[in-house]
């Protein structure tokens, strides 16, 4: 069955860092899109892709949706403390299939 | 603010009982998709609704079952709850019958005592 591998599961970084997180697949997807979670709250869209390739920006995140369509990585830079939460990628597998990755939860240190 | 709402925001019961929860999609979106929750676990798909039909099923217990009324809220149904269905309960909304770029509600937090 279609598998989505999250990494990394966790990450403490200080405040200031960048951070990178990513996506793999073993099918070819449509959409990509990262959301992010906060403790007792729903999802929050943060960016969606569309195309391979396709390269884009909401604020100090970044997310891209990777040529050979099987990944896509999310990069958040000069962290903040309330960046903390969980990020999720999702993605569209075959017009009628989404799945979400396990998630990676960020922590940063003031 | 998604534009998703679901009431209500926390629910208390006993084991055996029934619950519903409700849920109103973004104006416009046709598609109604429920989540499970447990803590510290992903999000797992319950059900999608697509214009008041139902379109895909995920890990849906028989115990439970939902519905997408005609001004396309959706409602989750939950009975015979046991402990382990207590949890966070999402509804999220798409604009088409396909899975996509979805929007999720603030979620309802069950707690089955």
């Amino acid at each position: 069955g279609q598998q989505l591998n999250q990494s990394p599961q966790s990450m403490f970084i200080q405040e200031g860092e960048d951070v990178s997180m990513n996506c793999t697949s073993s099918s070819i997807f449509n959409t990509w899109l990262w959301y992010k979670q906060e403790p007792g709250e729903g999802p929050v869209l943060l960016i969606a892709l569309y195309k391979a390739g396709e390269l884009t920006s909401n604020g100090r995140l970044t997310a891209q949706f990777g040529i050979t369509r099987k990944d896509s990585f999310l990069n958040i830079s000069a962290s903040i403390p309330s960046d903390v939460g969980i990020y999720f990628c999702a993605g569209q597998y075959n017009f009628n299939k989404f799945y979400f990755g396990s998630g990676t939860k960020l922590n940063v240190k003031p | 603010d998604s534009g998703v709402t679901q009431t209500p925001k926390h629910l208390i019961t006993a084991t055996g009982q029934r619950v519903t929860l409700r849920c109103s999609p973004r104006s416009g979106d046709l598609s109604v998709y429920w989540y499970q929750q447990s803590l510290d676990q992903g999000l797992q798909f319950l059900i999608q609704y697509y214009n008041g039909e139902e379109r895909a099923k995920g890990n849906i217990l028989e115990r439970f079952s939902a519905q997408q009324f005609p001004d396309l809220h959706s409602e989750l149904n939950l009975s015979s709850l046991e402990l382990g269905d207590s949890a966070l309960y999402f509804c999220a909304s798409s604009a088409r019958a396909f899975p996509d770029t979805q929007y999720f509600g603030p979620g309802t937090r069950l707690t089955v005592l």
